[in-house]
């Protein structure tokens, strides 16, 4: 156990409507990272916030947005969604950001399949 | 454009022999790189990384190696283990970046 938590793990929704998901990191890990898993691809950095503020973005579709929130939760919210958004979305987290950030702490992804 | 490559999308290795994972990466200012292993239903796990000072790191049966100059790192698995059968991730950031960098996995399986 990480101490990553994800939820929803599975969603089946349909072409055009928005979903959001949620992340809690480890507990006094102040950064967030988010990260795409389409089929047979690696995992695509979206995008990080560390103690509520964006520090990086991917390549995060202007479709999608993020925000981290005053208890470190963060979510990812994904509109308009399209058959190729079906994919394994990924947080983690870590203590720090820049340098030395050190290794990230995986949730166990939340499956999103678009109908 | 794919700053890190695991240009093996599979390996199989038998039971007791070594494994070894490539991944070569084309940004130079990459200086800290990582192995994410990950099971299936289940998110990536840290497994062992290296800083670009040094060449080698060593954590019991897993040993990384870093070739700079050539931009290539890769993972040893001495002796291999059915328990190892997954996929691995090489990553890859920067002293001054945020990101960081994942290849497309190399999937083991070692054969009891």
């Amino acid at each position: 156990d990480s101490g990553v938590t994800q939820t929803p793990k599975h969603l089946i929704t349909a072409t055009g409507q928005r979903v959001t998901l949620r992340c809690s990191p480890r507990s006094g890990d102040l950064s967030v990272y988010w990260y795409q898993q389409s089929l047979d691809q690696g995992l695509q950095f979206l995008i990080q916030y560390y103690n509520g503020e964006e520090r990086a973005k991917g390549n995060i579709l202007e479709r999608f947005s993020a925000q981290q929130f005053p208890d470190l939760h963060s979510e990812l919210n994904l509109s308009s969604l399209e058959l190729g958004d079906s994919a394994l979305y990924f947080c983690a987290s870590s203590v720090r950001t820049g340098p030395n950030t050190g290794e990230l702490f995986f949730g166990e992804g939340s499956r999103l399949t678009v109908l | 454009d794919q700053q890190v490559k695991q240009n093996s999308p599979s390996l199989s290795v038998q039971e007791g022999r070594i494994s070894i994972l490539n991944c070569d990466y084309t940004n130079s200012m990459f200086d800290y790189f990582l192995w994410y292993k990950k099971y299936p239903a289940e998110g990536p796990t840290f497994l062992i990384s290296i800083s670009s000072i040094k060449d080698k790191n060593e954590d019991g049966r897993f040993t990384v190696f870093l070739n700079k100059s050539a931009k290539h790192l890769s993972l040893h698995i001495v002796p291999s283990q059915p328990g190892d059968s997954a996929v691995y991730f090489c990553a890859a950031s920067s002293y001054t970046g945020n990101q960081f960098y994942f290849g497309t996995g190399t999937s083991l399986t070692v054969i009891p």
